[in-house]
């Protein structure tokens, strides 16, 4: 079967750094993706990784492990407005097509 | 560059009755993926389609049904509706070549089931 396991809840502090971790269980496994959903919103793009080590834009980066099957986010110079749920999501081959299966949802909240 | 759309927004219907949801692609956009996401859980895959075919689907039973057309905008309908379909559905477009790591999401449509 597949599974993601993510934090279910971070608080931090406006201006500091927050990492939200990610570990999966999944056949077919091609990278690993993050997004952001404020509250009422859709869920957006933030990053993806296709390959081993880091990937930066701008105050978000994104790691992936291939071989420990972990990833993370790593959020920089936190405003208020990340505050928001993070989704890690697998992309993965399955029955002909890629799929992405996402897990449960980190909710971060940034306090002043 | 129109983004995502999708229709309605909030739907109320009664258990076993039928729905329909309604999604446009972003621009230039041909793969369409369908989610349900129930309150404070992360979006679940329903299925994909690419070239008016079904492309991929997740774990969900038969009455869970759609449809993409040659404009590449889709339809998800949902037969003998129960409790548990309560959800935001949301569709998500993927442009050619980019496979379906970077998905954009529509707004989603909230449906109610009593």
């Amino acid at each position: 079967g597949q599974s993601l396991e993510q934090p279910s809840e971070v608080t931090a502090v406006e201006g500091a750094i927050v990492q939200i971790n990610c570990t999966y269980q999944t056949s077919g496994f091609y990278g690993l993706s993050w997004y952001q959903q404020h509250d009422g919103g859709a869920p957006t793009f933030l990053s993806y990784n296709g390959l081993d080590g880091l990937e930066e834009t701008g105050r978000f980066s994104s790691f992936l492990s291939r071989s420990d099957s972990y990833g993370y986010l790593l959020l920089q110079e936190l405003q208020m407005k990340d505050s928001a749920s993070y989704f890690c999501a697998v992309k993965r081959s399955g029955a002909g097509s890629y799929q992405l299966t996402f897990g449960k949802g980190t909710k971060l909240s940034v306090i002043p | 560059e129109t983004g995502v759309t999708q229709s309605p927004t909030h739907l109320i219907k009664t258990r076993g009755q039928q729905v329909t949801l309604r999604c446009s692609s972003q621009s230039g956009h041909n793969t369409v993926s369908w989610y349900q996401q129930a309150l404070g859980q992360g979006p679940q895959f329903i299925f994909q389609y690419y070239r008016e075919e079904e492309n991929g689907r997740g774990n969900f039973p038969p009455r869970f049904s759609g449809l993409q057309f040659p404009n590449y905008s889709s339809e998800l309908n949902v037969n003998a509706l129960e409790l548990d379909d309560s959800a935001l559905y949301l569709c998500a477009s993927s442009p050619p070549g980019q496979g379906s790591y970077e998905q954009y999401f529509g707004p989603g449509t909230r449906l109610t089931v009593t």
